[in-house]
């Protein structure tokens, strides 16, 4: 059982909105504003998306974007393109000295 | 460019131990802290250990404190992560990470598959 909690899966139709929540507790997401988002598509390495809450790294799409209300944050993917299909991990720094990661969300797009 | 590779995967029997190895290249592992985080078959990613830029400090997982090692060799600009006492829900596969920030994995390498089976 991971220590955040994330759907197992969203979907979407080209260009729409979709929104992944992840809920954690007051010992990660709550306190601390070190949450990010990896992209992973099966057979390749994750990719970072969002750090530190809504920062996007450089060269990552500004369809990206991400944000945080007390024990949750959000990754919200716009303008839904077919590359966007893969699974969609949150983690955040703990308060045990530890990273930890949702269980991930499969993003289909229709 | 940035490139870490992963090896040192395979199968082995419960108890037993096995060493992985991440060759970086393009930066030198003594600026930056380094991770190990694995993904078990059709389960998510879980963070395993880090070992800070200062090499001092280090960082475990619960379930693998005393049982699993991080280190690494500037001269050779090389992490590892020494498992011992191998059990069957360490089978995963272990990626090799680049912290850029605080926790923040900036690189990835593609890989090594442990498997723990009799």
């Amino acid at each position: 059982q991971s220590a955040l909690t994330q759907p197992a899966s969203v979907s979407g139709s080209p260009g729409q909105s979709i929104t992944i929540s992840c809920t954690g507790s007051n010992s990660d997401i709550g306190t601390y504003n070190y949450v990010c988002w990896y992209q992973h598509h099966p057979g390749k390495a994750p990719k970072l998306v969002i750090y530190d809450v809504s920062n996007r790294p450089s060269g990552v799409s500004h369809r990206f974007s991400g944000s945080k209300s007390d024990n949750s944050a959000s990754l919200t993917v716009s303008g839904l393109q077919a590359e966007d299909e893969a699974d969609y991990y949150c983690a955040s720094y703990s308060s045990t000295n530890t990273l930890v990661f949702g269980g991930g969300t499969k993003l289909t797009v229709l | 460019q940035v490139q870490l590779v992963e090896s040192g995967g395979g199968v082995v029997q419960p108890g037993r131990s096995l060493r992985l190895s991440c060759a970086a290249s393009g930066f030198t592992v003594s600026g930056y802290g380094m991770h190990w985080v694995r993904q078990a078959p059709g389960k998510g990613l879980e963070w395993v250990a880090d070992i800070w830029a200062n090499g001092n400090n280090k960082d475990y997982v619960e379930s693998v404190k005393g049982r699993f090692t991080i280190s690494r060799d500037i001269s050779k600009n090389m992490v590892y992560l020494q498992m011992d006492s191998l059990r069957a829900e360490d089978t995963a596969l272990y990626y090799c990470a680049r912290d850029m920030a605080f926790y923040v994995y900036d690189y990835w390498g593609q890989g090594t598959l442990v498997t723990v089976s009799s």
